[in-house]
């Protein structure tokens, strides 16, 4: 039993599209729908951008969205801006009893080049 | 507006003990479960706890499961931690969260509080 594999950096250009993988087994991505995301600043509160696999909390800009297919979820930003640059966390619902309900990914650093 | 500031985070030797509260507001804090989550210096985000809206449930990542103990006075819309037997491993930011519904998330974060196990 471990944490969600993300890769560790994904980097591209202003106005480029990049998209962060996320990737579990059948008892937490694959089994539920209960996949969500955060944006990460160092120093700062982590900010919920995705939950439910696809949806965005008021004031999200809708240049991120997510997606799930099988076992692993996404995350797509689109027109990418100097302020994307942080650390990304994906985290599901985990029927792990070992893990507790929930499990987070290993985090990707999103640079803006 | 929602706020969530932690505090009582700190310097520790090992085998110690500390507790964490983190303080609510802007929200029904009875109407949601709450859940402490930690950051291990450059490492990932890692759920620590959580507990229902009415703390007649908890629940403990294995790595605490018997050190740490969660509650909450809903009167006092305050969220505790309760950490004794503390590790060199226990080192980290430790966020108070707030749980969207029926374990679908984090909507609401604190800011964080310090705390370092260390001789």
């Amino acid at each position: 039993q471990s944490a969600l594999t993300q890769p560790a950096s994904v980097s591209g250009s202003p106005g480029q599209s990049i998209t962060i993988s996320c990737t579990g087994t059948s008892s937490d991505v694959g089994g539920f729908n209960f996949v969500s995301w955060y944006q990460h600043h160092p120093g700062k509160a982590p900010k919920l951008m995705i939950y439910d696999v696809t949806n965005r909390p008021s004031g999200v800009s809708n240049r991120f969205s997510g997606s799930k297919s099988g076992n692993t979820a996404s995350l797509t930003i689109s027109g990418l801006q100097a302020e994307d640059e942080a650390d990304y966390y994906c985290s599901s619902y985990t029927s792990s009893s070992t893990l507790g309900p929930y499990v987070f990914g290993t985090g990707t650093k999103v640079t803006v080049l | 507006e929602v706020q969530l500031v932690e505090s009582g985070g700190g310097l520790v030797q090992p085998g110690g003990s500390l507790r964490l509260s983190c303080a609510a507001s802007g929200f029904t804090f009875s109407n949601y479960a709450m859940s402490w989550v930690r950051q291990a210096p450059g490492k990932g985000l890692e759920w620590v706890s959580g507990i229902s809206n009415s703390a007649d449930s908890t629940y403990y990542a294995d790595s605490v499961k018997g050190r740490f103990t969660i509650s909450r006075d809903n009167s006092k819309n305050t969220l505790y931690l309760q950490m004794n037997s503390l590790r060199a491993e226990d080192t980290a930011v430790y966020y108070c969260a707030k749980d969207l519904s029926a374990a679908r998330g984090f909507d609401f974060w604190g800011q964080g509080t310090l705390v370092t196990v260390s001789s």
